[in-house]
């Protein structure tokens, strides 16, 4: 149980386009989403957090136009990154809990990554 | 502030050792503890948590781990190592939700 499916898992995309990643939670429903990016052999730094119906509450220094997050349901979020630069070149990697208990909230389950390559 | 902390960036062991990681927190309050492993290029897999009661806790693919308060501790054991475990081991706290990770530590496995 508790599987977090992301995708795409690689992507390559022109400078100044728009590119879409998906997080899906596939048997559980995610109260809250989390959006991380890694960069190369670096601990994971939080983007943002979302949960369903409300906006995302974005971490100091993280541009809210550039990466664009959608909770639209408790299955599914999306981070859009706009008109992607090399330097937002990175990996991605969203993460989901359940609602419910403290217990639930505090566990998080995580997507296998987005490779974001930015030409 | 709140930290978490590994203090070795990469360990090297033989298959059949016995592995200990070490991770330190910093915390107003004793934080939910996690570990997590990753592999290259992939997402993060949870394999164990400490939320209270016993200080022992017990995790997948034979890994355990001790919360020790009075060392702000929570290192992560293993009695035998085998070739599969070498990847990146990550130590996180977490209080109302959020995690916070440590830099993470490099598993190297010598065959």
């Amino acid at each position: 149980g508790a599987v977090v499916s992301q995708h795409p898992s690689r992507v390559i995309c022109k400078s100044g386009t728009s590119v879409k990643i998906e997080c899906r939670s596939l048997d559980f429903q995610a109260t809250t989403m989390f959006w991380y990016r890694q960069f190369p052999k670096q601990s994971l730094m939080l983007m943002a957090t979302s949960n369903e119906g409300s906006k995302a509450t974005y971490e100091q220094g993280v541009e809210k136009d550039k990466f664009l997050i959608n909770h639209a349901s408790l299955t599914l979020s999306t981070l859009t990154v706009t008109s992607a630069h090399p330097e937002d070149s990175s990996f991605y990697i969203c993460s989901a809990s359940q609602g419910g208990g403290t217990l639930a909230k505090n566990i998080q389950y995580f997507g296998a990554g987005t490779r974001l390559s930015v030409l | 502030a709140q930290s978490v902390t590994q203090p070795d960036i990469h360990i090297t062991v033989s298959e059949g050792a016995s592995l200990e990681l070490r991770c330190n927190y910093s915390y107003g309050a004793t934080p939910y503890l996690f570990w997590y492993v990753q592999s290259p290029g992939q997402g993060l897999q949870l394999l164990l948590k400490y939320f209270s009661g016993d200080t022992l806790v017990q995790g997948i693919k034979g890994f355990e781990a001790e919360f020790k308060r009075s060392q702000s501790s929570f290192n992560l054991r293993k009695p035998s190592v085998h070739w599969s475990d070498a990847a990146e081991y990550f130590c996180a706290g977490g209080l109302v939700g959020k995690l916070t990770f440590g830099t993470g530590t490099r598993l190297q496995v010598m065959l």
